[in-house]
């Protein structure tokens, strides 16, 4: 049981190179989500998908799109990156964002992307 | 809108001793759930302890308790016997039914030998 799962760890882009950050869950979670986190800054969310087949924009999500591939994976994908996308990128799930407020999110080792 | 405040960017403390970081939120609603995750080195984030806010009993997980105060909209969290390994960024969020998670800009702890 490996939780979730992020690649790659690192990655380097020159200005408006395009890449995707994938992410995948073993749990069986119907929700995910995908923050990025800057200093001082806690994290943001960028997109979040409530239950596979839908996907719905946080508070960040310019310069970024998702797909919720399957109920286990949920890519990030940045089409022209720019400096202010340099951050790290988690990814975490959950059971399903309306079973309740207690429920849990379980997060990824995160992405560190650096835009040059 | 929700907002998480939290107050200290940088703390330390000295092993074996107690440490309280704390947290102010501002929410609209009268049930949610708050939460403190830890995020060591390795940058994975961690759930420490979570608190329902329509329970007045103050939630423990071993050597970590919170001191809320529904009123106040307040949110800290006590660790006892510190740990090398607390060393940690320390966020809280606070989450409203059905809504998404906010969190705090973080706490950085370092618990010094």
């Amino acid at each position: 049981n490996a939780g979730v799962t992020q690649t790659p760890k690192f990655q380097v882009l020159k200005t408006g190179q395009s890449m995707t950050l994938q992410c995948a869950q073993d749990m069986n979670h119907n929700s995910m989500y995908w923050y990025r986190q800057d200093p001082g800054m806690g994290l943001r969310l960028i997109y979040y998908s409530a239950s596979e087949g839908t996907t719905d924009k946080g508070e960040v999500p310019n310069g970024y799109n998702v797909s919720r591939l399957n109920k286990r994976e949920f890519s990030l994908r940045l089409e022209s990156a720019a400096p202010s996308q340099t951050s790290v990128y988690f990814c975490a799930s959950s059971e399903s964002i309306s079973a309740g407020y207690q429920e849990t999110q379980y997060f990824g080792p995160g992405t560190r992307l650096l835009v040059l | 809108a929700q907002t998480v405040t939290q107050s200290q960017p940088e703390m330390s403390v000295q092993e074996a001793e107690t440490v309280t970081l704390s947290c102010t939120y501002d929410t609209s609603e009268n049930n949610y759930y708050l939460f403190w995750y830890k995020q060591p080195p390795s940058r994975q984030m961690i759930l420490v302890i979570r608190q329902e806010a329509y329970k007045q009993q103050n939630a423990t997980e071993n050597r970590f308790s919170v001191n809320f105060q529904k009123a106040a909209k307040s949110f800290s969290l006590k660790i006892s016997d510190s740990q090398l390994g607390d060393t940690a960024m320390y966020f809280c969020a606070v989450r409203n039914y059905g809504q998404n998670f906010v969190f705090g800009p973080g706490t950085r702890l370092s618990v010094l030998p």
